[in-house]
Order: C-alpha cells, then sequence, then structure tokens
C-alpha cells in the first residue's frame, strides 16, 4: 500500500534551517509529483511547493522563495523539504503529499496521499 | 492570490442528517482546459488531511456516496446525505488553479 512516512519533530532556534524526510513506499517514486503543506497549531492548510521526483523541477509559493528547497534521493525514494532562516511563525506541522493520478491524467496539486506530518518548533 | 471564504466555519448535525458547506472563490476557477481546479478535503481529529472530491464533483476511490460536490466558477457546494459519526473534523476547500494553492480557513464539523 501507498506510504509516505515523515521524519520526527524537530526543535531549532531562530536563524537555523531544517529539513524534513518524506519517504515514499508502494508505488513508483519517479513516478507521481510531491508537494508541501504546512499547518501551523490550530490553523488551516498552506501550500508551500512541489517537486518532481523523477526531474527534480520544483515549484514554490513566493512567500517561500529563497527559503525552500525542496530536493529528493531516488535510490531511496525519499523526498525532502529544507526551510531556513526559520523563525516563531514556521512552527507548524509540515505535510508531504503526493500528487494525484486518475486513470487518464496526472495532477500535480490534487493530494491523494499524505504522510503523518512533522512538528517542527521554532523557539528560542 | 486566490481567496477561499467558506460557510459555516462550523456546524453541528445530527446523524443521518444533511449537511451542506459552501465554498467561494475570489477568482474563476474554470481553467481553458474545460475543467475547475475546486477540491474538498477532510482533515478528521489528529490525522492528516484526506482527499475526498477532486474537479468540483469527482469523489475519490473509497469515498462514500453520500459526499457529493456540486458548483461552477466561483461558488461550489460540499454536501453530505446523511452524516454519520465517522464524517467528524474539518473540511476544507483548495483552489488548483492558479498558485500559490490556496485552502479555505476550514469548516468544523461536529456530531449532535
Amino acid at each position: 500500500q501507498v506510504q509516505l512516512v515523515q521524519s520526527g519533530a524537530e526543535v531549532k532556534k531562530p536563524g537555523a534551517s531544517v529539513k524534513v524526510s518524506c519517504k515514499a513506499s508502494g508505488y513508483t517514486f519517479t513516478s507521481y509529483d510531491i508537494n508541501w503543506v504546512r499547518q501551523a497549531t490550530g490553523q488551516g492548510l498552506e501550500w508551500m511547493g512541489w517537486m518532481n521526483p523523477n526531474s527534480g523541477n520544483t515549484g514554490y509559493a513566493q512567500k517561500f522563495q529563497g527559503r525552500v528547497t525542496m530536493t529528493r534521493n531516488t535510490s531511496i525514494s525519499t523526498a525532502y523539504m529544507e526551510l531556513s532562516s526559520l523563525r516563531s511563525e514556521d512552527t507548524a506541522v509540515y505535510y508531504c503529499a503526493r500528487g494525484f493520478c486518475s486513470s487518464t491524467s496526472c495532477y500535480t496539486i490534487i493530494f491523494d496521499y499524505w504522510g503523518q506530518g512533522t512538528l517542527v518548533t521554532v523557539s528560542s | 492570490d486566490i481567496v477561499m471564504t467558506q460557510t459555516p466555519l462550523s456546524l453541528s448535525v445530527t446523524p443521518g442528517q444533511p449537511a451542506s458547506i459552501s465554498c467561494k472563490s475570489s477568482q474563476s476557477l474554470l481553467h481553458s482546459d474545460g475543467k475547475t481546479y475546486l477540491y474538498w478535503y477532510l482533515q478528521k481529529p489528529g490525522q492528516s488531511p484526506q482527499l475526498l472530491i477532486y474537479e468540483v464533483s469527482s469523489r475519490f476511490s473509497g469515498v462514500p456516496d453520500r459526499f457529493s460536490g456540486s458548483g461552477s466558477g466561483t461558488d461550489f457546494t460540499l454536501k453530505i446525505s446523511r452524516v454519520e459519526a465517522e464524517d467528524v473534523g474539518v473540511y476544507y476547500c483548495m483552489q488548483g488553479i492558479h498558485p500559490p494553492y490556496t485552502f479555505g480557513q476550514g469548516t468544523k464539523l461536529e456530531i449532535k
């Protein structure tokens, strides 16, 4: 079965960077795009960007441009999201989510499977 | 950015009764390819979100047929024909036509 398993919780100081991993299993990793979505405690969902694991191509929300980097290691079917220059407002649960493919089309921005989430806490 | 506005923000429903959630977008979600990029997700308590509906009205695999989506352009609705206890959680609409792809603020469904 399709699974996205994320790395564990992180505590970082302001100004530091964090790198969250998302290990895929149960499907061909390079055939489906990976997105990252975050959720501050008690708040709504915020899309951060996407990555094509086959080509490495990415697209980031302008809000995160210059601070976020999405990469992958295809040999271990793992996607990564690194966020730099952390501030307290970045405290949130970060989710990876797979793009959906129907019988006829693939959609980067429809998320059919999600990771369990990784809590990143930014605090001095 | 496209603003997605959901109403109501919360609702309390008796099991077996219907429920309806509205989602309005600040711009049309109809693409030149003829598709409308509006999706619905449910986040059950303590869980990751799960896909319910894509392209306004297509149910994702395994989603019960008591869930239905409708609408066009900028006005959309998610309906649950007969609410069950397992339907509790926060429902989000999302637009996938223009980056940054944005979600509504969420509608919390509780059972009476």
